[in-house]
């Protein structure tokens, strides 16, 4: 069974410009989450979707932020327009709604640099 | 909400020797809580988790921790530790809902021969 993937591992773009993450998500996870992780500091909560809706999207940090779960399958976060704070590491995970799903299983990540 | 608190950023170790990775947490809510290593260049990784049940958990590699709730902590420990075990290590505790996720600043575990 393939594990959540993000795309891509890395990306580099200058202030200003836009950047879109995308996550997929373990097929049947119903719940996707997205994290971030700044300057090797502790990885921050910043939204979670239950199939396509927003359940809490509490940590988002603004409004150049946009997540999207189109279909309830896989996400992406745009962030338009990038702005250095935003450099970091993303990280995406799913879940299960039921069983066993009190595991969240996270993929590699995405490490943004805004230069 | 829910807070954790990873207290050491780096702890360096050798090789076969033991190893505590401390964690305290606090919440006016009942949690789950759980350990995640990250090893270099990949995502994060389930090691253990307590959901309720036994305090002692035993995770993959060897890990366990011990859920103690008087003292709000969950250290993870390693009787002997291995030089694949250099990684990055984080605590993170959740509401029984499995939302609102919240981790540890990390802790670098190094483990020279």
């Amino acid at each position: 069974e393939a594990g959540v993937t993000q795309f891509p591992s890395h990306s580099v773009i200058e202030k200003g410009q836009t950047v879109t993450l995308r996550c997929d998500p373990i097929s049947g996870h119903d719940n996707l989450y997205w994290y971030r992780r700044v300057m090797g500091k502790e990885i921050k909560f910043l939204l979670h979707f239950v199939k396509e809706s927003k359940q809490d999207e509490s940590g988002m940090p603004n409004n150049r932020f946009l997540a999207e779960r189109t279909g309830g399958t896989y996400s992406t976060l745009k962030v338009q327009p990038a702005e250095l704070e935003d450099s970091g590491v993303y990280f995406c995970a799913s879940s299960q709604r039921f069983g066993t799903g009190w595991s969240q299983f996270f993929g590699p990540g995405t490490r943004l640099t805004v230069l | 909400a829910q807070s954790v608190t990873q207290l050491d950023s780096q702890v360096p170790v050798f090789e076969e020797a033991p190893v505590e990775l401390r964690c305290n947490y606090s919440s006016s809510v009942s949690v789950y809580l759980f350990w995640y290593v990250q090893y270099p260049n990949q995502g994060l990784q389930l090691l253990l988790k307590y959901l309720s049940g036994s305090t002692l958990v035993k995770g993959i590699n060897g890990f366990e921790a011990e859920f103690n709730k008087s003292q709000t902590s969950f250290h993870l420990r390693k009787p002997s530790v291995h030089i694949s075990d250099t990684a990055e290590y984080f605590c993170a505790v959740s509401d029984r809902n499995n939302n609102d996720m919240r981790f540890g600043a990390g802790t670098r575990l190094t483990v020279k021969p």
